[in-house]
């Protein structure tokens, strides 16, 4: 099993649906968790940390469910710029810890 | 918020040469960075821990004698692809901690150096 896993994709969704990805993680004492996005050919940029209280950016809603070991990413009203694929990072249980990615999920909004 | 520089964004070879990228650091100090390897259309693989002023960790599977890494400051880490062949042709990219600005444990990336080894 792996230690992050997402959902596979691809997702496919008109412009204006809601979208939302899931990611679990193995490592229960893992100590911080990020949703990244990385664009075709470009390097990861961070999208949103993940907190246990929940939080949300605009139209990205972000949760994270420590007793189940799952993260969440809820899009609203989707954008064709928001056409990426969204990675699930989570950090290793030292601040110095290894961060380790799930294979990412491809979302593609069309018109 | 924190910046990681990586240079060169491209760079095509020929087999057996070597080929070495940089990744700077370059508004903050890191003890620390990561250097990845991707694939077209795979995940981002994690090849390497660079560590300042000691040896790098490398991750299982990945040759520390073709991959070299040199970390010699907190800002500069460096990663020398060894007698390339076409089979080293990716896209490599480094990352870096900034434990104070931008936040614990969130990584910043460089924007990454495609190897194409003819």
């Amino acid at each position: 099993r792996k230690e992050v896993e997402q959902d596979p994709g691809p997702f496919n969704v008109p412009e204006g649906a809601t979208v939302a990805f899931n990611c679990t993680y193995s490592n229960s004492a893992s100590q911080s968790f990020f949703w990244y996005r990385q664009d075709c050919r470009k390097e990861p940029k961070l999208l949103m940390s993940v907190y246990s209280s929940g939080n949300e950016d605009g139209r990205f809603t972000a949760q994270l469910n420590r007793a189940s070991q799952y993260i969440s990413l809820l899009i609203r009203d989707s954008k064709l710029s928001d056409s990426a694929t969204y990675l699930c990072v989570v950090n290793g249980d030292t601040n110095a810890g290894k961060s380790t990615f799930g294979d990412g999920t491809t979302l593609t909004v069309k018109p | 918020g924190a910046v990681v520089s990586q240079h060169p964004s491209r760079v095509i070879c020929k087999s057996g040469t070597s080929v070495k990228i940089e990744c700077r650091s370059l508004d903050f100090q890191a003890t620390t960075m990561f250097w990845y390897r991707q694939f077209p259309k795979q995940s981002l693989m994690l090849m390497a821990t660079s560590n300042e002023g000691s040896k790098a960790t490398y991750e299982q599977g990945v040759e520390k004698d073709k991959f070299l890494i040199n970390h010699a400051s907190l800002t500069l880490s460096t990663l020398t692809v060894t007698s390339a062949h076409p089979e080293d042709s990716s896209f490599y990219i480094c990352s870096a901690r900034d434990g104070g600005r931008s936040g614990a444990n969130v990584l910043t990336f460089g924007a990454g150096s495609r190897l194409t080894v003819l």
